[in-house]
């Protein structure tokens, strides 16, 4: 069946570093690509996403990158602050865009340790 | 902006006990979801409803039930809860209009001894 991969599954970096997290799809058919960061004792949220007619996507210190025919696509993360501490997740989703049965496929997770 | 609201936020049960999680937002979505977290396994999908009156299976639903009551509520329901059930439930709904974010709720922590 359709999965997705993540590595690594611990990062730990001083703040001010870069972070760098890859995903891995199965699905040749899969079209949207997006990150949720989790922090302790919350649900996942939203923090970037992409479409498979974009190679990459920025939004100030995060930014995605999209590898189609590799079927990678990766988390950037600059000037790494504490605050950026959580766990983050990379999913996938195949079929309709919008379409109303389209499901979410989860990475297991990548935690991210941000030292001061 | 309450957004998805989970209860409870922590419930203990012994094996054979049944409970029902509730779910409820208030944004107006068609699609909710019902996800379990267990460490190193991610989120993976046990039911979801694309609309009101309508639901489907996931990846893990073998042991679970669900019922969506209305447009607002999708509830989970143990009938018979074991070990292997113990795990951070997580419920989500989709913006609708050909949007694919999901707004997660901030989960139930369920332990089954």
């Amino acid at each position: 069946g359709e999965n997705v991969e993540q590595h690594p599954s611990t990062l730990s970096v001083q703040e001010g570093d870069s972070a760098v997290i890859k995903c891995t799809y199965s699905d040749s058919a899969s079209n949207y690509f997006p990150w949720y960061k989790q922090e302790l004792g919350k649900g996942p949220q939203l923090i970037i996403d992409i479409r498979s007619n974009v190679g990459e996507k920025k939004d100030q210190r995060i930014a995605v990158t999209l590898n189609k025919t590799a079927k990678h696509f990766s988390l950037h993360i600059t000037e790494t602050q504490p605050e950026d501490s959580a766990v983050y997740f990379c999913a996938s989703l195949g079929g309709n865009y919008g379409g109303a049965t389209n499901k979410l496929i989860f990475g297991t997770g990548t935690l991210l340790a941000v030292q001061p | 902006n309450a957004g998805v609201t989970q209860t409870p936020k922590f419930q203990v049960l012994k094996t054979g006990q049944s409970m029902t999680l509730q779910c409820a937002q208030d944004m107006n979505h068609n699609s909710m979801y019902w996800y379990r977290q267990d460490p190193g396994m991610g989120l993976r999908l046990i039911y979801y409803s694309a609309s009101e009156g309508t639901t489907d299976k996931g990846e893990v639903p073998n042991g679970y039930n669900v019922s969506r009551l209305n447009k607002r509520e999708f509830s989970l329901r143990l009938e018979s809860a074991a070990p292997s059930q113990t795990s951070v439930y997580f419920c989500a709904s989709r913006r609708d209009r050909g949007g694919n974010i999901q707004y997660f709720g901030a989960g139930t922590r369920l332990s089954v001894l």
